[in-house]
């Protein structure tokens, strides 16, 4: 059981837009910590795709956005593209456990 | 470019250890904090440990706090995660994990910026 919940799957058409949810506690998103956003493609290494409030590194198309309130953070995806479906993870700290904590993460299907 | 290479990874049987390292290139070793991240089978990410970029504060997750310990060689440029007492549920990938300092909007944030290929652990008897 993840400490931050997110939906196990969304899905898509291409073109269309998605939200990801990522929901934690007083002690994590709610306590102000910082969630950051990766993306990864099974059997590959993860990749960075948001950082702090909405800020994507270079290359990261400005189609991905983050926002967040209170406890709960959202990972948005406008114009889905095939190249899109994949798993993506909500990360944050978490002061009760005094360590870094992932979502249960979330497959996309376009 | 940041490379990271993890290595050390097998079959092991339980209550065995192993050492995972992971070789860092690309990049100013010793000024940035590093991370041990994996995924079981099937599952998500899991932290596993923290190290601060001199090598004097190390955190763990509780399942692995005790049995599994993080250090860093600078004059190597490389990490390593010492696993002892492994069970089954420490079979996964391993991920090193480079943590960057990035400005943006007058703050600082410390997001885990690079990854590695990964190294599998199997724990089998």
């Amino acid at each position: 059981q993840s400490v931050l919940t997110q939906p196990p799957s969304v899905s898509g058409a291409p073109g269309q837009r998605v939200a990801i949810s990522c929901t934690g506690g007083s002690s994590n998103i709610g306590a102000g910590s910082d969630v950051h956003w990766y993306q990864h493609f099974p059997g590959t290494a993860p990749k960075l795709l948001i950082y702090g409030n909405n800020n994507r590194p270079s290359g990261v198309p400005d189609r991905f956005s983050a926002s967040r309130s209170g406890t709960s953070a959202s990972l948005a995806i406008t114009g889905l593209q095939a190249e899109d479906e994949t798993d993506y993870y909500c990360q944050s700290y978490d002061s009760d456990l005094n360590g870094w904590v992932f979502g249960g993460g979330t497959k996309l299907t376009v | 470019q940041d490379e990271l290479v993890e290595s050390g990874g097998g079959v092991v049987q339980p209550g065995r250890s192993l050492r995972l390292s992971c070789a860092a290139s690309g990049f100013t070793f010793s000024d940035f904090a590093m991370h041990w991240v994996r995924q079981a089978p099937g599952s998500g990410l899991e932290w596993v440990a923290f190290i601060s970029y001199d090598g004097s504060r190390q955190q763990y997750s509780d399942a692995v706090k005790g049995r599994f310990t993080i250090s860093r060689d600078t004059a190597k440029n490389t990490l390593y995660l010492q696993m002892n007492s492994l069970t089954l549920e420490d079979t996964a990938v391993y991920f090193c994990a480079k943590e960057g300092k990035e400005w943006s909007g007058g703050n600082y944030y410390y997001p885990l910026t690079y990854w590695g290929q990964g190294a599998l652990v199997t724990v089998s008897s």
